[in-house]
């Protein structure tokens, strides 16, 4: 069974500080790691995809990915009460005939102003 | 560009009953991926099809089933429902070529299914 694994949370930073969010993977097979957004009672929202070992920077948004710890990380800068949601790492894995999704369940951020 | 739709939005069935879901991918997507996601575990993996075919499949019984048709869309059908299948099933499209980066999937509003 491939495993992602999430802290929970609830996460809670002050409006402005960097919220740090972190995702561990047991497949070494892996080649995608994404980051998904999701708001209650709202369908997940793409906001990051990496690679490649090392950092992606896309506006407020660090995606740091370390292949031989098997560890993605998810830095927001500058964080913002409507930055309050659920974080989902998602790590794209072999499957028997194919590539499938497998989600961690989530970290609560909660932004508080 | 439009974006994933899903019908119904919500639904509300009985057990035993069956039902099928509807998923249309962004144009130009091939592959269709369906998840079930409920409080307790989170999202899961039902299947991917691709071209028409079933190209990857999760640990769901056989009452789950899909198809994809030759435009892309997707349906998903539930046959004799139970109360543990009360959940939203959110279907995600992709480009599905090979290659890393044709397969950010990207997610339909979902289906609210609701068994009694």
């Amino acid at each position: 069974q491939k495993e992602v694994e999430q802290n929970s949370g609830p996460l809670s930073v002050p409006e402005g500080a960097i919220a740090s969010l972190n995702c561990t993977y047991s497949d070494r097979g892996s080649q995608s790691f994404f980051w998904y957004r999701q708001y209650s009672g709202k369908s997940p929202e793409l906001i990051m995809s990496i690679y490649s070992n090392g950092d992606k920077e896309d506006g407020r948004f660090t995606a740091q990915l370390n292949k031989a710890s098997q560890y993605v990380s998810l830095l927001i800068r500058d964080s913002q009460p409507s930055d309050s949601a659920t974080y989902l790492c998602a790590v794209n894995s072999r499957g028997n005939s194919g590539y499938a999704l497998n989600f961690g369940k989530g970290t609560s951020l909660l932004v508080t102003p | 560009k439009a974006g994933v739709t899903q019908t119904p939005r919500y639904l509300i069935k009985t057990r035993g009953q069956q039902v099928t879901l509807s998923c249309s991918p962004i144009s130009g997507h091939r592959s269709v991926s369906w998840y079930q996601q409920t409080p307790g575990q989170g999202l899961q993996f039902l299947f991917e099809y691709f071209s028409e075919t079933q190209r990857n499949k999760g640990n769901f019984p056989g009452r789950f089933s899909g198809r994809q048709f030759s435009n892309s869309r997707s349906e998903m059908n539930v046959s004799t429902l139970e109360l543990g299948d009360s959940a939203l099933y959110l279907c995600a499209s992709s480009l599905g070529a090979s290659g890393p980066r044709y397969n950010e999937q990207f997610f339909g509003p979902g289906t609210r299914l609701t068994v009694l």
